[in-house]
């Protein structure tokens, strides 16, 4: 079965930490990608990366970064948390043919 | 720019009754469509998607969607609602630029409740 994982599925931080969000896959995928998801707005793109090293701010890249150092690892980086940064998280990848996004569970962050 | 929009973020149905969730696109090159369902604490998986071709696309659990150019729609249906189809449905549309990287806009989402 093909998998994207998510490093955790709950996490609570507080204002001002440095938080990283973990997300694996295990497809050989060239493109990842991370979306924070908020009731009514839907899915909103935050990076993504479409090879190692490389990546591209995508609608909302304020108050994130991200690495990819590895093919497979794609981590969203929140460098000083704030509280409008509490939302689910969802991360993403696809391949060449890039017809299908394959999604991982989501982590759920509460900033306080 | 290329944005989607559902209509309605709620939708209520009786078991057995039609399912209709209603998606439009904006999109300056012809769209690539997708429908995506999230059940409840899990991620979103694929349920249908329109690249080219027939505009009337068949998915999984039944449920079915029709591109119509003229309407700038990509509704979703399903002739009858069972009680595990409750979840959230996103539609999306792959962004500009993105034939090689596969970046999707995703509308606000739908919830539909299916009632016994």
């Amino acid at each position: 079965d093909v998998k994207v994982t998510q490093s955790s599925r709950y996490l609570v931080k507080r204002t001002g930490e440095k938080v990283f969000l973990e997300c694996v896959q295990d497809m050989d995928h060239e493109n990842m990608f991370w979306y924070r998801q908020d009731p009514g707005l839907g899915l909103r793109l935050i990076y993504f990366s479409y090879d190692v090293k490389m990546k591209e701010k995508g609608d909302i890249p304020e108050g994130y970064s991200v690495s990819r150092e590895k093919k497979e690892r794609f981590s969203l980086i929140l460098e000083s948390a704030s509280t409008n940064q509490t939302s689910m998280y969802l991360c993403a990848s696809t391949g060449r043919s890039n017809e299908k996004l394959f999604f991982g569970s989501g982590t759920q962050l509460s900033v306080l | 720019a290329q944005s989607v929009t559902q209509l309605g973020s709620h939708v209520s149905v009786s078991e057995g009754a039609l399912v209709l969730l209603r998606c439009n696109y904006s999109s300056s090159v012809p769209p690539y469509l997708f429908w995506y369902v999230q059940y409840p604490n899990q991620g979103l998986q694929l349920l249908l998607k329109y690249t080219t071709g027939a505009t009337l696309v068949k998915g999984i659990n039944g449920f079915e969607a029709e591109f119509k150019k003229s309407e700038t729609s990509f509704h979703l249906t399903k002739p009858s609602a069972h009680m595990s189809d409750a979840a959230e449905y996103f539609c999306a549309v792959r962004g500009p630029g993105s034939s090689n990287t596969g970046k999707l806009i995703f509308g606000q989402g739908t919830t539909l409740q299916v009632k016994p």
